[in-house]
């Protein structure tokens, strides 16, 4: 199986920082990785997918960057509402894998 | 605008069998191509993925639990469903139906995306 490695496990930000988090695969995966929020009791909503393209109706402070084995996920001005957790998936190869979790809080 | 619901027993004795039903609303599982999946969640810990089952029919398992893991469509009911056997309390978690679009194909075979419509999940104890 493909580890995705997503670091940190956790962070706390204030409004307005920029956040960066990084999901490394354990072997090539291209670009078939996708990032996800979820929020407490709710279900993952995709943010990006083909590792850098924005997901309809998510806003343009999300972006995501990579290929091949690193990939990161950034948030250029945190806001009220991005606090939750930030999940990364392969789905190159099979079993698909997720990253074991970002979890963004206030500072 | 298309939407998924899970249901099923939220409540599965250890050593049967858990299934679960996926309904697809806004649009039908027959129309374009796309790959219908399951993930789950334990109660504060990571996504796992089950399995899916591509619109020709064909599916593809986690390893971890394909020996027991049966997905399945019925496209008369709009539903793709999802059957685990042998369940143990390792196995209560929220359960997710997903879809995921085909990102790309080549070699006479497609690539899956990443899933992008979720269902809101359903919670699945496995208990005495």
């Amino acid at each position: 199986d493909i580890q995705m490695t997503q670091s940190p496990s956790s962070l706390s930000a204030s409004v307005g920082d920029r956040v960066t988090i990084t999901c490394r695969a354990s072997q090539g995966i291209r670009n078939d990785l996708g990032w996800y929020q979820q929020k407490p009791g709710k279900a993952p909503k995709r943010l990006i997918y083909a590792a850098s393209s924005l997901q309809s109706g998510v806003p343009s402070r999300f972006s995501g960057r990579g290929s091949g084995t690193e990939f990161t996920l950034t948030i250029s001005s945190l806001q009220p509402e991005d606090f939750a957790t930030y999940y990364c998936l392969q789905h190159d190869s099979y079993p698909w894998t997720f990253g074991q979790g970002t979890k963004v809080q206030i500072k | 605008q298309v939407q998924l619901q899970e249901s099923g027993p939220g409540l599965v004795k250890p050593s049967q069998t858990l299934s679960l039903a996926c309904t697809v609303s806004g649009g039908s599982m027959s129309s374009g191509s796309y790959y219908w999946s399951w993930i789950r969640q334990p109660a504060g810990k990571g996504l796992e993925w089950i399995g899916y089952i591509y619109t020709s029919g064909s599916t593809n398992y986690n390893p971890s639990l394909k020996s027991r893991v049966t997905i399945s469509v019925d496209t008369s009911k709009n539903q793709f469903s999802l059957r685990l056997s042998s369940v143990t309390a390792a196995d209560t978690a929220v359960y997710y139906c997903a879809r995921s679009g085909v990102a790309y194909c080549s070699g006479g075979s497609c690539h899956s995306g990443a899933p992008d419509i979720w269902g809101q999940g359903t919670m699945v104890t496995v208990s005495s």
